[in-house]
């Protein structure tokens, strides 16, 4: 069985502010594939990035940056200088290698405020 | 383009009632998923589908039944609806055989039983 734990339920910041978003996995298989998706208050699922677990390469867009690291099972997720826009949910999300089965982390809440 | 379609957005039933949740993709993706997404909570997996007449169970099945006849349909039955049910419910689609290919969502159906 495959697990995401998002330990993290609630976080508020101040603008400008660097937040980061944990995530830590749990799976039996040696490839699998890691997702992000942001749920804004408008409901819908917006996909962010996906890794590979045989590619630990952190990588970088824009204000957004994910650290992968097998060695502690952790794919976080870091935004630079939050914006009120960043308010959402973030899900991690994992799927094995069959790529049948999709499980997704409960969530971080992330409020930005002014 | 549609992407992912799930039809209704909304809907009240009565405590007892049933009805089925339709969720149509124009991908050719042969992954489908139904999910269920409590207030303040993740998202829990219902049924999935890795291709027309294969259906399987997910976390939490009970009180939910699937079909898929196509490869473009993955409709979501509720016998005997419950309070327990209200929720918002997401399907979702993905690329056939490809485990590091994202889901893409629909909308989602927010159902409240009463």
């Amino acid at each position: 069985a495959q697990k995401v734990t998002q330990a993290q339920t609630e976080i508020s910041v101040v603008e400008k502010e660097d937040v980061t978003l944990d995530c830590v996995y749990e799976t039996r298989d040696t490839t699998y594939y890691l997702f992000w998706y942001k749920q804004p208050p408008s409901g819908e699922l917006v996909f962010l990035i996906r890794r590979n677990s045989f590619d630990e390469q952190n990588e970088i867009s824009g204000r957004y940056s994910w650290n992968f690291q097998k060695s502690t099972s952790s794919f976080n997720f870091t935004i630079t200088a939050s914006q009120v826009v960043d308010s959402a949910v973030y899900f991690c999300a994992i799927i094995n290698n069959a790529g049948n089965m999709l499980t997704f982390g409960g969530g971080t809440r992330l409020m930005v405020k002014p | 383009n549609a992407g992912v379609t799930q039809t209704p957005k909304f809907r009240i039933l009565k405590i007892g009632q049933s009805m089925t949740l339709q969720c149509a993709q124009d991908m050719n993706h042969n992954y489908m998923y139904w999910y269920r997404q409590d207030p303040g909570m993740g998202l829990k997996l219902i049924y999935y589908s890795v291709g027309a007449g294969i259906t399987d169970k997910g976390e939490v099945p009970n009180g939910y039944n699937v079909s898929r006849s196509t490869t473009e349909d993955f409709p979501l039955r509720l016998e005997l609806a419950a309070p327990s049910q209200t929720s918002v419910y997401f399907c979702a689609s993905r690329a056939e055989g490809r485990a590091n290919t994202e889901a893409f969502f629909g909308q989602g159906t927010r159902l409240t039983v009463v």
